[in-house]
């Protein structure tokens, strides 16, 4: 089955610095790479995803690149802001017709701080 | 328009105990899922429906049952808890048409 390896497990960064959170994944049929974001108490939430025939994707300040090649992805965060800290997931899928099964990574703790 | 909604919030057993986590949605999704939390572990799932009266196991399925005898419920069920089933519970759904699963707020569940 698939694989997700998570990189690093915890982060901190100074407000207004980038952050960088990288997986890397085993099966070469996955096709959809989603980044789930979790405050505390709360259950995850989409931030952004890419499929397998785009590179890059950005959304204002958050983007996602994807290596097919190399088999792994990674998630940018510019201008971190306080808010931004949290827990930062990965995932893949291989479609296979029946229901949309997500492999996460085991997270990210990301803490920006003032 | 509530999203995914999980029933109860927390919840401590006795090993042997059973019990059912109730899962709810209103967003006419045909897609439900079971994950557990563990620290260091990420989500993993636990079973899954594509359908109203399907289930099918996921990752971790050994201790737990599912059933999804409507649409927008998707219960878990404890038959006999172990203190390996201390973990936090989050139900998802989401749509045929889409990739976006939507999470709900969780259920701790501890087991002594």
């Amino acid at each position: 089955g698939e694989n997700v390896e998570q990189h690093p497990s915890t982060l901190s960064v100074q407000e207004g610095d980038s952050a960088v959170i990288k997986c890397t994944y085993s099966d070469s049929a996955s096709n959809y790479f989603p980044w789930y974001k979790q405050e505390l108490g709360k259950g995850p939430q989409l931030i952004i995803d890419i499929r397998s025939n785009v590179g890059e994707k950005k959304d204002q300040r958050i983007a996602v690149t994807l290596n097919k090649t190399a088999k792994h992805f990674s998630l940018h965060i510019t201008e971190t802001q306080p808010e931004d800290s949290a827990v930062y997931f990965c995932a893949a899928r291989k479609f296979t017709g029946g229901g949309n099964k997500l492999t996460f990574g085991t997270g990210t703790q990301l803490k920006v701080e003032l | 328009n509530a999203g995914v909604t999980q029933t109860p919030k927390f919840r401590v057993l006795k090993t042997g105990q059973s019990m059912t986590l109730l899962c709810a949605q209103d967003m006419n999704h045909e897609y439900m899922y079971w994950y557990r939390q563990d620290p260091g572990m990420g989500l993993r799932l636990i079973h899954y429906s594509v359908g109203e009266g399907t289930t099918a196991k996921g990752e971790v399925p050994d201790g737990y049952n599912v059933s999804r005898l409507k649409k927008q419920n998707f219960l878990l069920g404890l038959e006999s808890a172990a203190p390996s089933q201390t973990s936090v519970y989050f139900c998802a759904s989401s749509s045929s048409g889409t990739d976006t699963q939507y999470f709900g707020p969780g259920t701790r569940l501890t087991v002594l």
